[in-house]
């Protein structure tokens, strides 16, 4: 069983929509987490993150984590064609010696105009 | 502002060939990785190193030899390519971690094709 598992899409949806994307992970010591956005053909580049459990919330995104149920959440409100891209979770210790970052698989998602 | 370079973008071998991946990053980070991406498969670590001189193994090294000789470069060999090893290579480097940890930033990519 994988560390982070995340469903791999793809998702599509129609411009205006909210997306909802979705980790789980196994290892309970996990404090800090991720959300990396990739467009096509390039690298992830860090989209919004969280320490410890609740939810952030920055513009149209809004990131959710559930330590309790080992679940974390991106929601996308009013999608644009512009956030078509894979979306991967990413998770740390958070210690200061913790450097290693274990990723879900990405879900492609696509925004139709 | 450079960030995390990575050279070539595109690369075809032939099994068997060598060849090393260039990664140079320009924000005095300690810690710097190399990942692989496969469809459905995610980002997996090759292997990754905190600081000079020091580098350890990831969850796929094999086939895969790195070396950090300085802060800012840390090189992927492939040593006799085999098509298994197709796939596209990220380099990323991040901070030091503190409480919370820090943002990884990463490469634009290589595009590996063994044939």
């Amino acid at each position: 069983q994988k560390e982070v598992e995340q469903d791999p899409g793809p998702l599509s949806v129609p411009e205006g929509a909210i997306v909802s994307l979705n980790c789980t992970y196994s290892n309970s010591a996990f404090q800090y987490f991720m959300w990396y956005r990739q467009y096509s053909r390039k690298g992830p580049e860090l989209l919004m993150y969280t320490y410890s459990s609740g939810n952030k919330e920055d513009g149209r995104f809004t990131a959710q984590v559930d330590k309790s149920s080992k679940y974390i959440s991106l929601f996308i409100r009013d999608s644009q064609p512009s956030d078509s891209a894979t979306y991967l979770c990413a998770m740390s210790l958070g210690t200061p010696n913790d450097y290693k970052l274990s990723f879900g698989a990405g879900t492609t998602v696509t925004v139709r105009a | 502002n450079a960030g995390v370079t990575q050279t070539p973008k595109f690369q075809v071998l032939k099994t068997g060939q060598s060849m090393t991946l260039q990664c140079a990053q320009d924000m005095n980070h300690e810690y710097m990785s190399w990942y692989r991406q496969d469809p459905g498969m995610g980002l997996r670590l090759i292997h990754y190193s905190v600081g000079a001189g020091i580098t350890d193994q990831g969850e796929v090294p094999n086939g895969y030899n790195v070396s950090r000789s300085t802060t800012e470069d840390f090189p992927l060999r492939l040593l006799s390519a085999a098509p298994s090893q197709t796939s596209v290579y990220f380099c990323a480097s991040r901070g030091k971690p503190g409480r919370g940890g820090t943002e990884a930033f990463f490469g634009q990519g290589t595009r590996l094709t063994v044939v």
